[in-house]
């Protein structure tokens, strides 16, 4: 277990809101990131951290801010949700031998 | 951009069966890695082949890497229905900041 926490692990909201989705983690590892996984494209990245405040976008960042103010926290906030982010969210870290990323065990957001 | 192509889409056997699933590419992998991921977790990293030509195991999971680099396979023998989950592959990029692209994955069930 690479100590990473996501919360909340479920959401609904309304088109139109902001929601903020955070992801902890406790080794305080450098690089964070945010995928979205949606059916038949698989995993996408949406943001990535190398450090506190230092953030950079992936593929699907347009509706999409993150903030890192601290080492072990990585927010991903959609700041007017729109049905077409219903989608489980996922943010992992890269730690270990070989760089490896772990995984947090994901949020269900559905956008009505 | 890469594109990894997964087959097949679905596949679902009995116990004791084996099964060989596929990632290709459209251009050659600097690195492929192999993930499985079970409902309601995020995807857990089972390998990471690097060299054209290599072949890794892990228990039943033997693990081609293409010579040209452009494919790979997962190979499992006489599958459990542990076996059961999303089996994805993933090429890493942008260097140090080792982002991933995935592919669409493979719906495997094992049916007891």
């Amino acid at each position: 277990d690479a100590g990473i926490t996501q919360s909340p692990r479920h959401k609904v909201t309304e088109t139109g809101t902001p929601v903020t989705l955070r992801c902890h983690q406790t080794e305080n590892h450098r690089y964070m990131y945010w995928y979205r996984q949606d059916p038949g494209h698989g995993l996408r990245l949406i943001h990535y951290s190398y450090g506190v405040k230092d953030t950079d976008k992936g593929e699907v960042s347009d509706g999409y801010s993150v903030s890192r103010s601290k080492t072990e926290d990585f927010l991903l906030t959609l700041e007017s949700a729109t049905s077409s982010q219903t989608s489980v969210y996922f943010c992992a870290i890269r730690t270990g031998p070989g760089e490896k990323l772990f995984f947090g065990s994901g949020t269900q957001l559905s956008v009505l | 951009t890469q594109l990894l192509e997964q087959s097949p889409q679905f596949l679902s056997i009995q116990e004791g069966e084996n099964l060989t699933v596929y990632c290709n590419s459209s251009s050659v992998f600097s690195s492929l890695q192999w993930y499985r991921q079970e409902p309601g977790e995020g995807p857990v990293l089972l390998v990471t082949v690097v060299t054209g030509g290599e072949v890794k195991k892990l228990k039943r999971l033997t693990f081609q890497f293409g010579d040209a680099r452009k494919d790979s396979s997962l190979h499992i023998t006489a599958a459990q229905p542990g076996d059961t989950g999303l089996y994805l592959c993933a090429e890493s990029y942008g260097g140090a900041t080792n982002k991933l692209i995935f592919g669409t994955g493979t719906l495997l069930a094992v049916q007891p």
